[in-house]
């Protein structure tokens, strides 16, 4: 199973567009890439996914080059909301590997 | 519609006792998955269904946890000889059919005192 290594925290300010780098050598052919964001207190909330190249939705762009080793999940013009947990995850459908995430600070 | 619904919100428990932790998935999920949070972790896979099959369950960690879904619809994990190392959130999650996207219910904060 994928092992994904991704930093610790980042620091943003509103307005600002935060990129979020994960490192996942191992992946699996078939897996795809999954990022999560969870608040305190909630449970994870599924933000994208994606197998290479770039993916899009109203929340995040996530690309992921063609080697597949990485991924960068990018999110427009964070707000103070924002301020998160984020996880990338590797593994199959049904065992979802969750790492320690980022935690991102936004602030004013 | 409603989401993931789990119950009780809050458990404490002295050790030794049995503990049983109810999900109620999203209604017409396919697949319900177990995880356990430790504070400042991520979810630690537990084990998952698809129907009222357990598809895998690797990630229990010794034989005092079990689980089951026999109707395909509500799970129950339980938890036998509790100890205080078993404190944590207990995660409950349902994805229309073995996807990506789960949905996650609040958990369920067991204290073993």
């Amino acid at each position: 199973l994928a092992k994904t290594t991704q930093p610790i925290s980042m620091d943003s300010y509103e307005g600002q567009e935060v990129n979020i780098t994960c490192s996942h050598n191992n992946i699996a052919t078939n897996d795809y890439i999954t990022w999560y964001q969870q608040f305190p207190s909630q449970g994870p909330r599924f933000i994208i996914q994606g197998y290479k190249t770039k993916v899009t939705n109203e929340v995040a762009s996530l690309f992921i080059p063609a080697d597949r080793k990485s991924s960068t999940l990018s999110l427009p013009r964070v707000s103070l909301s924002d301020t998160a947990v984020y996880y990338c995850l590797g593994g199959s459908q049904g065992n979802l590997i969750f790492g320690k995430g980022t935690k991102l600070s936004v602030k004013p | 519609g409603a989401g993931v619904s789990q119950s009780p919100r809050y458990k404490v428990t002295k050790r030794g006792q049995d503990v049983a932790l109810r999900c109620d998935p999203i209604s017409g999920h396919v697949s319900l998955y177990w995880y356990r949070q430790a504070l400042g972790q991520g979810p630690e896979f537990l084990t998952y269904f698809n129907y009222e099959a357990q598809q895998d369950k690797s990630g229990l960690p010794n034989d005092r946890f079990s689980a089951e879904r026999p109707e395909g619809s509500i799970s129950t994990l339980t938890i036998q000889r509790t100890e205080q190392r078993d404190s944590a959130m207990y995660r409950c999650a349902s994805s229309p059919n073995g996807d990506y996207e789960q949905y996650f219910g609040p958990g369920t904060r067991l204290t073993v005192t």
